[in-house]
């Protein structure tokens, strides 16, 4: 198995512009997982799916952000519009019962 | 809030020594991870301790629990240049995801 893949690998854009985040999990696994990581806040969670459905969003830090996975294999983290703070490394994980995370390279995303 | 918060910040230590970093918690959980972030990685996956587990070792990797402090160590015997990273230890209770604390960053000087 290739692991988890993130693309794009790099993402800047200019603030105000829509970014799509993309990932793919491990074929298997039932859960797959958004963090975003900062130097000021570390590895916060924004949202986590089980079997493709969405159980918690609550670290989605506002509307501008949406999350979906429309089958097992892939999942979007949008923001729409970006703005500067959300300049972060954005990381996708995915694993079978929580036992162990399998984390994607990230998606470093500069938005001026 | 059951994350974990480790200790130090930062560590830098000369190859061959050991290292020793510390995770605090809040509340009861199931089991705690550690895992390591080189720079500009992914997090990967070093070790689960249950929470009827009192140690467990991986190679180089012992890493100790003790639920009644709510606390756990990660030592490294023997240390190596290539263990320079972060470390995170992350605890999860059950029914909620897993929370990371903001890291440890160790540096080995060769």
């Amino acid at each position: 198995d290739a692991g988890v893949i993130q693309s794009p690998r790099h993402e800047v854009t200019e603030m105000g512009q829509e970014v799509t985040l993309r990932c793919k999990p491990i074929s298997g696994h039932d859960y797959l997982f958004w963090y975003r990581q900062t130097m000021m806040r570390g590895l916060e969670l924004l949202i986590y799916f089980n079997n493709n459905v969405p159980i918690d969003d609550s670290g989605m830090p506002e509307d501008r952000f949406s999350a979906k996975m429309p089958n097992a294999s892939f999942s979007t983290l949008k923001i729409q519009p970006s703005e500067p703070r959300d300049s972060a490394v954005y990381f996708c994980a995915s694993a079978w019962r929580k036992q162990k995370l399998f984390f994607g390279s990230g998606t470093q995303l500069s938005v001026l | 809030s059951q994350q974990g918060e480790e200790d130090p910040q930062a560590l830098s230590i000369q190859e061959g020594e050991n290292a020793t970093m510390n995770c605090s918690y809040k509340t009861s959980i199931n089991n705690l991870q550690w895992y390591r972030q080189n720079s500009g990685r992914g997090l990967v996956h070093l070790i689960l301790i249950r929470s009827n587990e009192r140690e467990k070792h991986s190679g180089r990797l012992r890493v100790t629990l003790d639920t009644s402090k709510k606390s756990s160590s990660l030592l490294i015997t023997a240390s190596r240049a290539a263990d320079t990273a972060s470390y995170f230890c992350a605890t999860d209770a059950g029914n909620t995801p897993l929370v990371f604390g903001k890291g440890t960053r160790l540096s080995v000087i060769a």
